[in-house]
């Protein structure tokens, strides 16, 4: 099975700030990822997911960005924090046919 | 549009005891489903997999079936722990998905009390 890494852990950063959170995959070659958020008291909401490098597709308009500089990495980025974006993300990959989930960051935006 | 519905939204039960998890989705065109278990603050583990083919999938004390046409899935927890407590999410990859996007339920979340 695959490993992902998500860091950093938690993060607590001011409204405007930047954004900048990493996942990398281990034990998997060309998988699809995926950012996903999770708000206080809600499901699971897809932000983003790649097929490849550099191919990334948006399913929500919104305050992000993502972008995959290699086949194992996956950023998420933001240029100014807003307050609804404190969640805790959690990066995704998917080899052939089972999800595996990294342990996420708990981003608190003040 | 697929909807992924999961109830009950809480459960508590006494340790010991046999449960069920339910989950329902719209759109019977699926590839696979996917259980997978949360405990708090932590990302999500995968549990079970049942393919489109498959009617369930065995796990130790877990068990999920599958019944596509009715568009119904259920997970048995036997003998439940407390070990057990945490939220509980299924989800469903579309047959019409090349990416491997996954349609998400609310979760179930289980305490099992000592």
């Amino acid at each position: 099975s695959q490993t992902i890494h998500q860091w950093p852990a938690t993060l607590v950063q001011p409204v405007g700030s930047p954004l900048s959170l990493e996942c990398t995959v281990e034990g998997t070659s060309n998988p699809n990822l995926y950012w996903y958020r999770q708000a206080a008291g809600r499901g699971l909401q897809l932000l983003f997911y790649s097929v490849g490098i550099g191919q990334i597709s948006s399913e929500v308009p919104q305050n992000l960005s993502a972008s995959r500089p290699q086949d194992r990495q996956f950023i998420l980025s933001s240029k100014k924090l807003l307050l609804s974006d404190s969640g805790f993300y959690l990066c995704a990959s998917t080899g052939y046919n089972e999800q595996f989930f990294g342990p996420g960051t708990r981003l608190t935006v003040l | 549009k697929q909807e992924v519905t999961q109830i009950p939204a809480a459960l508590s039960v006494p340790e010991g005891e046999n449960l069920v998890l339910n989950c329902s989705f719209t759109d019977s065109a699926i590839y696979n489903l996917q259980w997978f278990r949360q405990d708090p603050g932590k990302g999500l583990t995968s549990l079970l997999l049942i393919q489109s083919s498959q009617r369930e999938q065995t796990s130790g004390r877990l068990n999920a079936s599958l019944d596509k046409s009715s568009g119904r899935s259920t997970l048995y927890i036997a003998a439940s722990q407390p070990g057990d407590s945490a939220t509980y999410l299924c989800a469903v990859r579309e047959l019409s998905s090349n990416t491997g996007k996954l349609i998400f339920g609310q979760g179930t979340t289980l305490q099992v009390k000592p």
